[in-house]
């Protein structure tokens, strides 16, 4: 059974350009969650989502970010005009729609803007 | 709305020494707790977590907290620390009610040396 799979591993930006995060759940995994790591901080919640549906985004930055969990395909974290404050690892974690606390994570996605 | 504090950003110890790692919460709700761990470079791994029963839990790779209402704290520990232990630990709380979004502490960055 594969993990949670993100892509791309590293993502290099140069100041207003587009950022585009995949994440792919686990098997069977209904629910994603995104969540950032500053330098020297901790994860910080940003959106939670079902498939088509945004459950809980009141952690995302009011502008330039989005995100989307479509039928089809992979959740996609979406950053316009990139910022060099916008550099950090962005964590994907899924879960089983009856266990929204387990869940697992993906290995990150590592954004540089330079 | 809920916080967790680690209360030591570095522990380093030596390589077969015992470790406690703690961690603080504060919640207007009751929660669920967890320790994961990250490898350099790579995502999180849940180590354990409490949702209930047994306050003593038990999880992988050695490692064991103890749920303490009244303190409203979930420490964890290791009787015995390998080279391999080496990585950030974080707690984080969820609220039972939703279960979803995790709030995260600081990390707390162990050391074993030889």
């Amino acid at each position: 059974n594969a993990g949670v799979m993100q892509n791309p591993r590293h993502l290099v930006r140069r100041r207003g350009q587009e950022a585009r995060l995949r994440c792919s759940p686990m098997k069977g995994h209904s629910h994603v969650y995104w969540y950032r790591q500053l330098p020297e901080e901790g994860l910080k919640f940003m959106v939670y989502l079902q498939k088509e549906n945004i459950i809980d985004e009141s952690g995302m930055p009011k502008e330039r970010f989005s995100a989307e969990f479509p039928k089809e395909g992979p959740s996609i974290l979406r950053i316009q005009q990139v910022v060099r404050g916008d550099s950090a690892a962005y964590f994907c974690a899924s879960s089983p729609p009856d266990k929204p606390y387990e869940q697992y994570f993906g290995p990150g996605t590592r954004l540089t803007v330079t | 709305a809920q916080s967790v504090t680690q209360l030591d950003s570095q522990v380093p110890v030596f390589e077969e020494a015992p470790v406690e790692l703690r961690c603080n919460y504060s919640s207007s709700v009751s929660v669920y707790l967890f320790w994961y761990v990250q490898y350099p470079n790579q995502g999180l791994q849940l180590l354990l977590k409490y949702l209930s029963g047994s306050t003593l839990v038990k999880g992988i790779n050695g490692f064991e907290a103890e749920f303490n209402k009244s303190q409203t704290s979930f420490h964890l520990r290791k009787p015995s620390v390998h080279i391999s232990d080496t990585a950030e630990y974080f707690c984080a709380v969820s609220e039972r009610t939703s279960g979803s979004r995790l709030t995260f502490g600081e990390g707390t960055q162990l050391t074993v040396n030889p």
